[in-house]
């Protein structure tokens, strides 16, 4: 099982481009949720994807949105980059499935994004 | 709303000698409580969790105990390893299921000299 996936690992954008990330959910997982860890911070929750749509939403600008394929996968799009986008942005995946309590989540690596 | 305080570090212990990270949390409902942790370079790993009140996590030596009372989940181990250096969250999910968003605390860098 390779757990969760994500790509690329690093990645270099200029202020104001626009930039999508890649993730690859656990085998058997179902829900994808995105999260930004700045330097010296916990991470924050952005929103989180099952079947397909976007169930739950944290605190961030609409410039964040997000993707959930067919098989789980799931991309973050940020536009219009910011210098302060720039962190480590963790992708999480669990199992819902319906009318169940839920398994927890488990993280990828992360892709480290730095906005020059 | 929902929120994770946590020590601030960084901590330096020497090998073998006691750690404790307070943790204390601010929730509505029955929330679960979770201890993840982030070697340099990595992503986060679920080191424990405890779901319900005075329900006890344990892994690799680490513990925790789920206290309504004082509202806490310190994190405590009775002998740290150099191999245990690495950054610690103290996290909780406030939903029904298990896979809600979760709100970790600030963190705490853990650095333990041989």
């Amino acid at each position: 099982d390779a757990g969760v996936t994500q790509s690329p690992t690093h990645l270099i954008k200029t202020r104001g481009q626009q930039v999508t990330l890649r993730c690859s959910p656990k085998s058997g997982h179902d829900t994808v949720s995105w999260y930004q860890q700045a330097l010296g911070q916990g991470p924050q929750f952005i929103f989180q994807y099952y079947e397909e749509e976007e169930r739950q939403r944290g605190n961030f600008p609409d410039r964040f949105s997000g993707h959930q394929f067919p098989n789980y996968s799931s991309e973050l799009n940020v536009n219009a980059l910011l210098l302060g986008d720039s962190a480590l942005y963790l992708c999480a995946s669990s199992f819902v499935g319906r009318g169940r309590r839920g398994t927890e989540a488990f993280f990828g690596q992360g892709t480290r994004l730095t906005v020059v | 709303g929902n929120s994770v305080t946590q020590m601030e570090g960084p901590v330096t212990l020497s090998e073998e000698a006691f750690l404790t990270i307070n943790c204390t949390y601010t929730a509505t409902g029955y929330p679960s409580l979770f201890w993840y942790v982030q070697y340099p370079g990595e992503g986060l790993q679920l080191l424990l969790k405890a779901t319900k009140a005075d329900d006890k996590g344990s892994n690799k030596g680490f513990e925790a105990t789920y206290r309504k009372e004082t509202t806490s989940f310190h994190l405590e181990k009775g002998s740290v390893q150099v191999s245990d250096s690495a950054v610690y969250f103290c996290a909780l999910t406030a939903g029904y299921s298990s896979a809600s968003k979760i709100i970790f605390g600030s963190g705490t860098r853990l650095s333990i000299r041989p």
